[in-house]
């Protein structure tokens, strides 16, 4: 399968633990994004990457996200001192960028909840 | 910034019935437009895209959408659902890049 894969698929994590979700997009795909999804909501984005450079941060992204591409392949977003509210599903999406058009092929998300 | 609504926050619709989706943006220049799907569980599938050219556009499983300008809409159409159409249907526009989603529409099939 040469889609975008996400792991863990579900984390169960008490507050005030550090949390670390990794995707790894489709291989040729140079731009890579992090939404967040919460019940009834639709994707908010948080951030993307082009290559390893992260090019844009959502006011949503707390100091207590951090995201990283390291190589310009697989993507890491971590959560330090998780709270209730950050219970979500965590998505990532990988697109060829293309004059910026946009469409995004998605991996089948992180659900994390916070107890 | 760019922005879509989805009016319908739910929807129940009988399978082998027509289905209708709406979808409102705000963007003065033409918008990049999409559908995605998604089922419980999942991530979001592509249905289609707007980027210009013809206003009907067709996509996978069936559904077809609208871009009508002088409503600035961009509905999401299938003639007759199956109950595997169950599921949440979101509107997005993209914003140099970066999609913008709707709330999103829960579609509920009868049979």
């Amino acid at each position: 399968d040469t889609g975008v894969s996400q792991d863990p698929r579900h984390k169960i994590t008490k507050r005030g633990q550090n949390v670390t979700f990794r995707c790894d997009p489709i291989s040729e795909h140079n731009r890579l994004y992090w939404y967040r999804q919460t019940l009834g909501q639709g994707p908010e984005f948080l951030t993307y990457f082009q290559n390893e450079a992260q090019l844009e941060k959502s006011r949503l992204l707390s100091d207590r996200f951090s995201a990283e591409r390291p190589k310009g392949s697989f993507s890491t977003l971590e959560i330090q001192r998780t709270e209730q509210g950050d219970s979500a599903m965590y998505l990532c999406a990988s697109s060829l960028e293309e004059s910026g058009v946009g469409e995004l092929f998605f991996g089948e998300g992180s659900r994390l909840t916070v107890l | 910034a760019q922005s879509v609504t989805q009016p319908d926050i739910h929807i129940t619709v009988s399978e082998g019935a027509s289905l209708e989706l709406r979808c409102n943006y705000s963007y003065g220049a033409t918008p990049y437009l999409f559908w995605y799907v998604q089922s419980p569980g999942q991530g979001l599938q592509l249905l289609l895209k707007y980027f210009s050219g013809d206003t009907l556009v067709q996509g996978i499983k069936g559904f077809e959408a609208e871009f009508k300008r002088s409503q600035s809409s961009f509905n999401l159409r299938k003639p007759s659902v199956h109950w595997s159409d169950a599921a949440e249907y979101f509107c997005a526009s993209s914003d140099w890049g970066k999609l913008q989603f709707g709330a999103g529409t829960q579609v509920v099939v009868t049979p």
